[in-house]
């Protein structure tokens, strides 16, 4: 069974420039999660959607930050525009029924540089 | 809100056992997980904790105190494979993980 799948795995930009990250959960999860985890640090929430629905987006920075799910798939993460900040690793995981034994399923993360 | 605590780094020997601690805050919380991540890849699920006392996956065993907020990681057999960062990361009902910042393992021959 495929697991989590993002792309790009690297994405180097300069500050201001947009930039979109991809997700495919792994088949028949119906929970999504974007977290960004910076140098060092452990991975924190942005979003959370069940099925196509938005649940948790407390942590999302919306002056430059969007996300969608369409059709409770794919979704795609999109910054614009681009902070020096923004550098991080972007990671997307899901999970099946929402959380019940503290599983995320993880996928290897989008790394971003911004210049 | 809630808040872990971890040691930013643990080194131990091929073969030993090595234990990594987990102090937290929360106003409540259903279980505790732990995850471990290689340099440049995924967080991979470990284990988890709902009730008190410990919980057994091959070499790693993870403990839940709820009276203490104190929870750990434990490694047996150590490999040069299991040289990661180890997270614990608290199920606190929203659906969601919070995580600690992480515990380098370092493990020397």
């Amino acid at each position: 069974e495929a697991g989590v799948v993002q792309s790009p795995r690297y994405k180097i930009i300069e500050k201001k420039q947009p930039v979109a990250f991809w997700c495919n959960p792994i088949s028949g999860h119906n929970t999504l999660y974007w977290y960004r985890q910076n140098l060092g640090q452990g991975p924190e929430l942005l979003i959370r959607y069940e099925n196509e629905e938005a649940v948790d987006d407390s942590q999302l920075p919306k002056d430059r930050f969007s996300a969608e799910r369409l059709k409770g798939v794919d979704s795609t993460l999109k910054i614009q525009p681009a902070e020096l900040g923004d550098s991080a690793v972007y990671l997307c995981a899901s999970s099946l029924e929402g959380l019940n034994t503290g599983e995320l399923f993880f996928g290897e993360g989008s790394r971003l540089t911004v210049l | 809100g809630q808040s872990l605590e971890q040691p930013s780094e643990v080194t131990a020997v091929e073969g030993a056992i090595v234990q990594i601690n987990c102090t937290y805050q929360t106003s409540g919380f259903y279980g505790l997980s732990w995850y471990q991540q290689h340099d440049g890849g995924a967080p991979t699920f470990l284990s988890y904790n709902a009730l008190d006392g410990l919980e057994e996956t091959g070499r790693f065993s993870s403990f839940l105190s709820r009276s203490d907020s104190y929870g750990y990681l434990l490694l047996q057999e150590l490999q040069m494979k299991d040289s990661a960062s180890y997270f614990c990361a608290l199920d606190t009902g929203r659906r969601a993980l919070t995580f600690g910042s992480g515990t380098r393992l370092q493990v020397q021959p």
